[in-house]
């Protein structure tokens, strides 16, 4: 069955970076689309990026694109999301989610990882 | 950004009531949506895509509806494991794929 598994919850302080991994099995890791949602404390839901483990090409959220980057590592089906110059407001769980057959919803999540930014 | 607004944010409800959800897009966006349930301290759970197609394992008393501006999810015969927050998301051609702010069902 389709698994996602997360590293897990990190605690930063302001202007650190932070990566989070997701390691994938039970299907070709190759072919489907991997994105990253995260979800502030008591907020709502917030899509991130999109990653193709077949190439490693990217597309973030506009308001991310200067300090967030998506990768994978084919040898071990895994993505991973780094984010930079955190601030308080970054603090979330964050979710790797597999995309659909058209890459478009997220059929399988994994089980979130917690950042916590803090001084 | 396409804009998604579900309605009501909250509701109240008995075991066995008949519950639905709206969502609304600020454009159209086709049938390009689905709905998660979220609850408490785990990741969404995908239920419905493609605005209608009922993803494989979710109970049939689940359903889903619309096209262009306005959806609903409706739920016949809420169950004691029905409670939780419910999320609309669109993919409708460009990025960033966007959120409703979820509506939390409880327990009346």
């Amino acid at each position: 069955q389709v698994q996602l598994v997360q590293s897990g919850a990190e605690v930063k302080k302001p202007g650190a970076s932070v990566k989070v991994a997701c390691k994938a099995s039970g299907y070709s890791f190759t072919n489907s689309y991997m994105h990253w949602v995260r979800q502030a404390p008591g907020q709502g839901l917030e899509w991130l990026g999109i990653i193709n483990p077949n190439g490693g090409s990217t597309t973030y959220r506009q308001s991310f694109q200067e300090r967030i980057t998506m990768t994978k590592d084919t040898s071990t089906n895994s993505v991973y999301m780094e984010l930079s110059s955190l601030r308080s407001e970054d603090t979330a769980v964050y979710y790797c989610a597999r995309g659909g057959a058209n890459g478009d919803y997220f059929d399988h999540w994994g089980q979130g990882t917690l950042v916590t930014v803090s001084s | 950004d396409i804009q998604l607004t579900q309605f009501p944010s909250s509701l109240s409800a008995s075991v066995g009531d008949r519950v639905t959800i709206t969502c609304r897009a600020s454009q159209s966006i086709s049938s390009r949506l689905a709905w998660y349930q979220q609850k408490v301290g785990k990741a969404p759970k995908l239920l419905i895509y493609w605005a209608s197609s009922l993803q494989t394992g979710v109970p049939s008393r689940f359903s889903g509806s619309g096209s262009g501006t306005e959806f609903t999810l409706t739920i016949t015969s809420l169950q004691p494991d029905d409670f939780a927050t419910y999320y609309c998301q669109q993919y409708n051609g460009y990025f960033p794929w966007t959120f409703g702010q979820g509506t939390k069902v409880e327990i009346k």
